[in-house]
C-alpha cells in the first residue's frame, strides 16, 4: 500500500506570494492533518479535515488554509509568504477520527521564502 | 494548555548499548501518545502508538511505556545499532479547550549510535 504522499518536494518563493502544496493519503484513510516543522518552534499543529470539512485549526494566521477533496486528498495554501513562513511542512492520514488512531507521516514539503 | 518535553536533547552511545528516551507532558487527559522518529530532512516514520487505557506497547527491539497519571511515558531501545541514529520524537493526543483533538509535539531527542 503505498504512503502518505506529498508534492511538490521542494519550493523557493519571494515574500508576497502564495503557495498551494498538495497531500494524497494513504488509500482508505479518510482524516488529514497538516504540521508546520521549524527548528525554533517544533512540530506546530495547522489544521485537520475529515469528510472533506475542518475538524481542528491551530494557532496560525488566517494567511494559512486547507480544503479536502471528496477523494480524500488536500491541499494546503499560504498567502502573502513572510519569511518566517520557510520550514518543513507535513501531511499526515489516519483511517478514521484522528483521535484515536496512528497517524501515518508523508515525506513533506520544504518551503523556502526569499 | 498541553505542553511536551523531551530529556535529554540529544543523546551520543557506543553500539550495542541499551538505552532509554523520556517523554513527560503536562495534561494526562489524553487519547493516545504516539513515538515517531525523523531523519535528517526527511518526514515522521511511526514507531508506537500506545492508547491512554494500555501501559506499554512493544516491536522489536523498541518498547514504549505510558505512565498517564504521572505525565511520563519512556522509549526503550535494546542493543542500539548505528542504524538508529535519528531524532526521536513523542507527541501526545488530548482534549484541549474546544474540543481540538490536536497531536502536541516535543521538541525531540536527537540520538547518535556510534560503531
Amino acid at each position: 500500500k503505498a504512503g502518505v504522499t506529498q508534492t511538490p518536494r521542494y519550493l523557493i518563493k519571494t515574500r508576497g506570494q502564495q503557495v498551494t502544496l498538495s497531500c494524497s493519503p494513504i488509500s482508505g484513510h479518510r482524516s488529514v492533518s497538516w504540521y508546520q516543522q521549524t527548528p525554533g518552534q517544533g512540530l506546530q499543529f495547522l489544521f485537520e479535515y475529515f469528510s472533506e470539512t475542518q475538524r481542528n485549526k491551530g494557532n496560525f494566521p488566517g494567511r494559512f488554509s486547507g480544503r479536502q477533496f471528496s477523494n480524500s486528498r488536500s491541499e494546503m495554501n499560504v498567502s502573502t509568504l513572510e519569511l518566517g513562513d520557510s520550514a518543513l511542512y507535513l501531511c499526515a492520514s489516519t483511517t478514521g477520527l484522528a483521535a484515536y488512531n496512528e497517524q501515518f507521516f508523508g515525506p513533506g514539503t520544504r518551503l523556502t521564502v526569499l | 494548555k498541553q505542553e511536551v518535553t523531551q530529556i535529554p536533547a540529544a543523546l551520543s552511545v557506543p553500539e550495542g548499548e541499551n538505552l532509554v528516551l523520556n517523554c513527560s507532558f503536562t495534561d494526562s487527559a489524553i487519547y493516545n501518545l504516539q513515538w515517531f522518529r525523523q531523519d535528517p530532512g526527511k518526514g515522521l516514520t511511526s514507531l508506537l502508538l500506545i492508547q491512554s487505557s494500555q501501559r506499554e506497547q512493544t516491536s522489536g527491539r523498541l518498547n514504549a511505556s505510558l505512565d498517564k497519571s504521572s505525565g511520563r511515558s519512556t522509549l526503550y531501545i535494546a542493543a542500539s545499532q548505528p542504524g538508529d541514529s535519528a531524532t526521536y520524537l513523542c507527541a501526545v493526543r488530548g482534549i484541549s479547550q474546544g474540543g481540538s483533538e490536536k497531536l502536541v509535539f516535543g521538541k525531540g531527542t536527537k540520538l547518535t549510535v556510534n560503531p
